[in-house]
């Protein structure tokens, strides 16, 4: 079954440079979750959209930008990357409504030097 | 303030044997709670999830308790294997909001 899709897969960028993850839902999910895992901690919720329209925003910093397009994709626009913006990043998706089982793509690993 | 709250970092079960999870939430908005197994470098993988109008819920050796009165709930694996090594994420939501809460996470170790 298709599973959501995250890419890149890894990124390294420097201090200060821009960088751009995309997600693919599972096909038929309206819903799309943005999660920042650091090391040892937990996912940590940054923001939501649900039929193209943000939905939900958590500990998103004002330099993080998200949009979900037509086709159900989002991207998460990252600028002026800092040291502490290294982390895994996870993509979820659900069929709507914030109940029923949010299913995680395998994050992009961002590395920020 | 975390909302979700996993208060063992790690737990060690010998093989056959059954593997409690625990996880405590504070928010009594809650009404949907979800267990998420997460492998290194993986993403989570959704295990079992339970509404508030239930309070156990049953999927293989996989059964979750909710205990509303005590805002607690907590994952049962009977019988342990190997495999379920991996740390176990209890995540909340509020029904018509669109983002999960998760807890700290359980690193679970199953020795054969």
């Amino acid at each position: 079954a298709a599973g959501v899709i995250q890419s890149p897969r890894h990124l390294i960028k420097e201090k200060r440079e821009t960088a751009t993850l995309k997600c693919y839902p599972i096909p038929r999910h309206d819903t799309v979750y943005w999660y920042q895992q650091g090391p040892g901690q937990d996912p940590q919720f940054l923001i939501s959209f649900y039929e193209k329209m943000q939905s939900d925003k958590g500990s998103i910093p004002d330099r993080f930008s998200a949009q979900q397009f037509s086709d159900y994709h989002s991207e998460l626009n990252m600028s002026s990357l800092e040291l502490g913006d290294s982390a895994l990043y996870f993509c979820a998706s659900s069929l709507g409504l914030g109940v029923g089982e949010a299913f995680f793509g395998q994050g992009t690993r961002l590395t920020v030097v | 303030d975390q909302q979700v709250k996993q208060n063992s970092p790690s737990l060690s079960v010998q093989e056959g044997r059954i593997s409690i999870l625990n996880c405590d939430y504070t928010n009594s908005m809650f009404d949907y709670f979800l267990w998420y197994k997460k492998y290194p470098a993986e993403g989570p993988t959704f295990l079992i999830s339970i509404s508030s109008i239930k309070d156990k819920n049953e999927d293989g050796r996989f059964t979750v308790f909710l205990n509303k009165s005590a805002k607690h709930l907590s994952l049962h694996i009977v019988p342990s294997q190997p495999g379920d090594s991996a740390v176990y994420f209890c995540a909340a939501s509020v029904e018509g909001t669109y983002k999960y809460i998760f807890g700290t996470g359980t690193r679970l170790k199953v020795l054969a």
